[in-house]
């Protein structure tokens, strides 16, 4: 079946523009998760959706970064204003459920390589 | 003290040969933990994950997880140049509430099989 889908793969921005990148979850999964790689280093969490809401959003670094998610489907991660430092691989992943002791695997979209000049 | 701790490597192992990664864990309270392995310039895919203390068995890899010490490892036996990647060891916590969900990530160790 389909896995995590993310768009678009490369993007190359100018610092203090805006970007828009997608997840598209696996179908039927609710929980949706953002991560950012920078190069060289390990995954850092960004926010975590249960549906279409948002219980933790500690990771994000600064209110230049938001994002939502629609129909317990696709998600839109939002960096305004980009500075260089944003430049990294972003990964969203999907589970099933996100909630109980059973471990719930996280599956992994291919990533937005975002460079910000 | 970061949360989870991984050797960044790199590892070289000869091919054939039995190659041993480790992670520790700060968090006491986690409960499940994930070794994903991660090729270069792809994304992380799940190879194991274990949350009962003892080992655990999949093919050629194997899981350890220690509680007590706060412990947890991935074995892989006859290895092939294929497995050369980066491995990246994660840990989430005990789920009681919304919050909890996220899973957090050592900085991964760079393994390298030697034909």
């Amino acid at each position: 079946g389909a896995g995590v889908s993310q768009s678009p793969s490369n993007k190359v921005t100018e610092k203090g523009k805006d970007v828009e990148l997608r997840c598209d979850p696996i179908s039927g999964h609710t929980a949706l998760y953002w991560y950012r790689q920078r190069l060289g280093q390990g995954l850092e969490f960004l926010i975590y959706f249960q549906g279409n809401s948002a219980p933790d959003k500690s990771g994000l670094p600064s209110d230049r970064f938001s994002a939502e998610r629609t129909g317990e489907s696709v998600s839109t991660l939002t960096i305004q204003r980009t500075q260089q430092e944003d430049s990294a691989v972003y990964l969203c992943a999907s589970s099933l459920d996100g909630i109980g002791v059973q471990p719930d695997t996280q599956y992994f979209g291919p990533g937005t390589r975002l460079t910000v000049l | 003290q970061k949360e989870v701790e991984q050797n960044s490597g790199p590892l070289s192992v000869p091919e054939g040969a039995i190659a041993s990664l480790n992670c520790t864990y700060s968090d006491r309270g986690s409960q499940s933990f994930f070794w994903y392995r991660q090729y270069s310039g792809k994304s992380p895919e799940l190879i194991m994950f274990i949350y009962s203390n003892g080992d655990k068995e999949d093919g050629r890899f194997t899981a350890q997880l220690n509680k007590a010490s706060q412990y947890v490892s991935l074995l892989i036996r006859d290895s092939q140049p294929s497995d050369s990647a980066t491995y990246l060891c994660a840990v989430k916590p005990l789920i009681s509430n919304f919050g909890n969900e996220k899973l957090t990530f050592g900085t991964g160790t760079r393994l390298t099989i030697i034909p």
